[in-house]
């Protein structure tokens, strides 16, 4: 499974924008590049997900490099609710095995 | 949306006895259930693969006779830690992709804190 690498940790002003990076150079070309996060004590949410256009939803934005070798996942406004860890994570979906394997993830503080 | 429901959300038991797990699909079908183990400050630990109709697959490590899977029906699969010890105590987590929407995405249960006394 194609790995990805992500800072351990970021902080942020709340209502400023906060762009998250994500490495994954051993990427293939049936990989799709999905993003969860994780509140303390919960299971993960999906946030966003892309294959190589840039996509937009009402909870983030995701860049992703033309080389498709690294992305950022972008929260336009950071709120305290925000405050999670953030998994960036490559998916070949149900053609493949389905699962998922999550790396460290990168935790996310959102200060007043 | 789509929803995963798990149950028991919190569970505290003695050392010795066995704990069942409960992950339902609400509005699709899975025929395909993930399970996951997280300790604390630490990410998800892919433990096996639930198979409706058939056995699971176990990631490497994973020791089968103590994590009891079964998916039994498409929208429901169970994980039975057996002869629980303290060392099981963690957070699990189950999770279904909805092969139905046209993005695949994984929906996650809120998860099981186990506690073995």
């Amino acid at each position: 499974d194609a790995k990805t690498t992500q800072p351990n940790s970021m902080e942020s002003n709340e209502e400023e924008p906060v762009h998250l990076p994500c490495n994954h150079s051993t990427i293939s070309g049936t990989d799709y590049i999905h993003w969860y996060r994780q509140l303390p004590s919960q299971g993960p949410e999906y946030v966003i997900h892309g294959l190589t256009s840039n996509v937009n939803n009402r909870m983030a934005s995701l860049a992703i490099a033309e080389d498709r070798k690294s992305s950022t996942l972008i929260l336009h406004r950071a709120t305290l609710r925000d405050a999670a860890v953030y998994y960036c994570i490559l998916d070949r979906g149900s053609s493949n095995t389905g699962k998922l394997i999550f790396g460290q993830g990168t935790t996310l503080q959102v200060k007043p | 949306g789509a929803v995963v429901s798990q149950h028991p959300s919190r569970v505290i038991c003695k050392s010795g006895t066995s704990v069942k797990i409960e992950c339902r699909s609400l509005d699709f079908q899975a025929t395909t259930m993930f399970w996951y183990r997280q300790f604390p400050k630490q990410s998800l630990m892919l433990m096996a693969t639930s198979n409706e109709g058939s056995k699971a697959t176990y990631e490497q490590g994973v020791e089968k006779d103590k994590f009891l899977i079964n998916h039994a029906s498409l929208t429901l699969s169970t994980l039975t830690v057996t002869s629980a010890h303290p060392e099981d105590s963690s957070f699990y987590i189950c999770s279904a992709r909805d092969h139905g929407a046209t993005n695949e995405k994984l929906f996650f249960g809120s998860g099981t804190q186990l506690s073995v006394l």
